[in-house]
């Protein structure tokens, strides 16, 4: 699977959009991006995923360069229940498991 | 749908002790995992079962056992516990290998060794 590099923290306006940023420049072109967030030592929670395309679904956008090499995860308005660490994870769609790294403390601020 | 459910929440072992985590999924998945996760530290996978009779080792499968008791639950068990396998372990499950991308986890259970 290839590795992943996050920015370990970000704050962010309640209010304001979030966007986090994910490295991933090793990236295969069978492999998917997948962005999960756990919230206070809760399991994690999946929030999107993408190949080549922006997508968007009711918790968040993800935007992924045309090379690949990097994508942003978009909270378009972020509340305080949004403070979570946020992995980003690629890996192929046959993949049985998924690699998580450190992630991204998020804190919203109010 | 309960979802994943996890028993026990919290445990506490004394080194050379063994213990069972269970683990069960009313969703009908095929695929379950356990992970753990450390302070400060993203999840590592232990041992995952792709389907009902299957297990194999993840990262980390040293000091622990599994079992696929039928579809609905997946078990990991501490033979002899010791102090680095205190952790919070997550169990996960995922419809099938081919068809979903999403893996739902449980609440997850803390463990210490003492």
């Amino acid at each position: 699977d290839a590795k992943t590099t996050q920015p370990p923290s970000m704050d962010c306006a309640e209010g304001r959009a979030a966007n986090l940023p994910c490295n991933h420049s090793t990236i295969s072109g069978n492999e998917y991006v997948y962005w999960y967030r756990q919230i206070h030592s809760q399991g994690p929670q999946y929030i999107i995923h993408g190949l080549k395309n922006n997508e968007t679904n009711e918790m968040a956008s993800l935007i992924i360069t045309e090379d690949r090499k990097s994508s942003t995860l978009i909270l378009p308005h972020a509340t305080l229940r949004d403070t979570a660490v946020y992995y980003c994870i690629v890996r192929p769609d046959y993949g049985q498991n998924f690699v998580f790294g450190p992630g991204t403390r998020l804190s919203v601020l109010p | 749908n309960a979802g994943v459910t996890q028993t026990p929440k919290f445990q506490v072992l004394k080194t050379g002790q063994s213990m069972t985590l269970q683990c069960a999924q009313d969703m009908n998945h095929n695929s379950m995992y356990w992970y753990r996760q450390d302070p400060g530290m993203g999840l590592r996978l232990i041992y995952y079962s792709a389907s009902e009779g299957t297990t194999d080792k993840g990262e980390v499968p040293n000091g622990y056992n599994v079992s696929r008791l039928n579809k609905r639950e997946f078990s990991l068990r501490l033979e002899s516990a010791a102090p680095s396998q205190t952790s919070v372990y997550f169990c996960a499950s995922k419809a099938d290998i081919s068809i979903s991308y999403e893996q739902y986890f449980g609440p997850g259970t803390r463990l210490t060794v003492t």
